[in-house]
């Protein structure tokens, strides 16, 4: 079946530095992908959709120069945290969306120290 | 603002029993929920669905109810296995909107005991 692969699943970075966080669909082509976080004890919120070949949408509080988000082909987003701080560290989770139905892929652990 | 609410942060049932996982909502602009589970270090898996325009939805050992006029929808699974044990997830999406815009409960735990 559909596989939306996440690379990589444990990164520890140093604050003030930037890091990515690869969405891939690995047998499906995606125009729309979407990208959420996740603090301890608290859901999953979205933070952007992103659209292939524009601009990405941005949900209310996330800032869009600080998550870069680029969706340059059909099977690949990236989340880029830039400048990234302690309380960046999180769980970041992307889907993709095939018709109407979506497919979450495996998270990525971000610890800034 | 939590518009999608699991109250109970974790349940415990004894195999072959019923598990009841329940849900609340706010945001009267949602028509079509969702039910995800979770293992560890793995993405969310599709479990089963509803719309607004249904009260109930079967699939197998999994039913969701809607409960429309009190906001509230819950997941049922009989019989409950060993291999149901992982954090179930309640999604909602408002219509008009992307499938894939998803509002998400804090989720609950779900623990089978053999």
């Amino acid at each position: 079946g559909a596989v939306v692969s996440q690379h990589p699943s444990w990164v520890i970075c140093k604050s003030g530095t930037s890091v990515k966080i690869e969405c891939r669909s690995l047998d499906f082509q995606a125009t729309t992908m979407f990208w959420y976080r996740q603090f301890p004890k608290q859901s999953l919120m979205l933070m952007a959709t992103s659209n292939e070949g524009s601009k990405a949408t941005y949900e209310q509080g996330v800032e869009k120069d600080k998550f870069l988000i680029n969706h340059a082909s059909l099977t690949l987003s990236t989340l880029t945290v830039t400048s990234a701080h302690p309380e960046d560290s999180s769980f970041y989770i992307c889907s993709a969306e095939q018709g109407n139905t979506i497919y979450f892929g495996e998270g990525s652990w971000l610890t800034v120290v | 603002d939590q518009q999608v609410k699991q109250n109970s942060p974790s349940l415990s049932v004894q195999e072959g029993r019923i598990s009841i996982l329940n849900c609340d909502y706010t945001n009267s602009m949602f028509d079509y929920f969702l039910w995800y589970k979770k293992y560890p270090a793995e993405g969310p898996t599709f479990l089963i669905s509803i719309s607004s325009i249904k009260d109930k939805n079967e699939d197998g050992r999994f039913t969701v109810f809607l409960n429309k006029s009190a906001k509230h929808l819950s997941l049922h699974i009989v019989p409950s296995q060993p291999g149901d044990s992982a954090v179930y997830f309640c999604a909602a999406n408002a219509g008009g909107t992307s499938y894939g815009k998803l509002t998400f409960g804090q989720g609950t735990i779900l623990t089978v005991h053999p």
